[in-house]
């Protein structure tokens, strides 16, 4: 089964609401999370780096006050998209390293639609 | 800067005909891990294979095989014996040693055709 867990798996939200999408690693502490996002029919663009107790560290051109990210715990992190606008409408998957194997887990993405 | 490519946008094949995906990085470290996984239409990742940098033995799974060769930079995929389930999108991705981070390949979709 899983061992990342996202949710929402979809979300359909008016443009000018905020969408909070989980990432949880099941079964193993994660220090370090990955937020990717993926556009249609496009590749897979690391948007952020989250590490549990700090900030998250953002990739170039990704507004870090649209996209909120929070790692309150080695279990949990959060994207907050802030006041989304249509073309904010992708797939979000996160990932999780295991911080005592180094493995590395995906989520099964979630869908965010814009209206 | 590391950086994958896989210039087949789309492939298609008849089933049963073996079918190869092709995959090329670039990196300047000398310690680094290189990656395979296949997304359905679902959406999910599903991780096929990770591969360091020091080992450059071939892999074989199944219908599945990887051939790893630094000296041209390339990691690529072939599927033995395609069956329609293998239609998917393949991602090629690569993570330096430290980075942790992936980096992904635009991706490939492989349509295997009844």
């Amino acid at each position: 089964g899983a061992v990342v867990s996202q949710h929402p798996s979809r979300v359909i939200c008016k443009s000018g609401t905020s969408v909070k999408i989980e990432c949880r690693s099941l079964d193993f502490q994660a220090t370090t999370m990955f937020w990717y996002r993926q556009f249609p029919k496009q590749s897979l663009m690391l948007m952020a780096t989250s590490n549990e107790g700090s900030k998250a560290t953002y990739e170039q051109g990704v507004e870090k006050d649209k996209f909120l990210i929070n790692h309150a715990s080695l279990t949990l992190s959060t994207l907050t998209v802030t006041s989304a606008h249509p073309e904010d409408s992708s797939f979000y998957i996160c990932s999780a390293r295991n911080g005592v194997t180094g493995e590395l887990f995906f989520g099964e993405g979630s869908r965010l639609t814009v209206l | 800067a590391q950086k994958v490519t896989q210039a087949q946008t789309e492939i298609s094949v008849v089933e049963k005909e073996d079918v190869t995906l092709d995959c090329v990085y670039e990196t300047r470290d000398t310690t680094y891990y290189l990656f395979w996984y296949k997304q359905p239409p679902s959406g999910e990742l599903v991780f096929l294979i990770r591969r360091n940098s020091f080992d450059e033995q071939n892999e074989i799974s199944g219908r599945y095989s990887w051939n790893f060769q630094k000296s041209t930079s390339s990691f690529n995929f072939t599927i033995t014996a395609s069956q329609v389930v293998d239609s998917a999108v393949y991602f090629c991705a690569l993570s330096e040693q430290g980075a942790q981070k992936l980096v992904f390949g635009q991706g490939t979709r492989l349509t295997i055709n009844p």
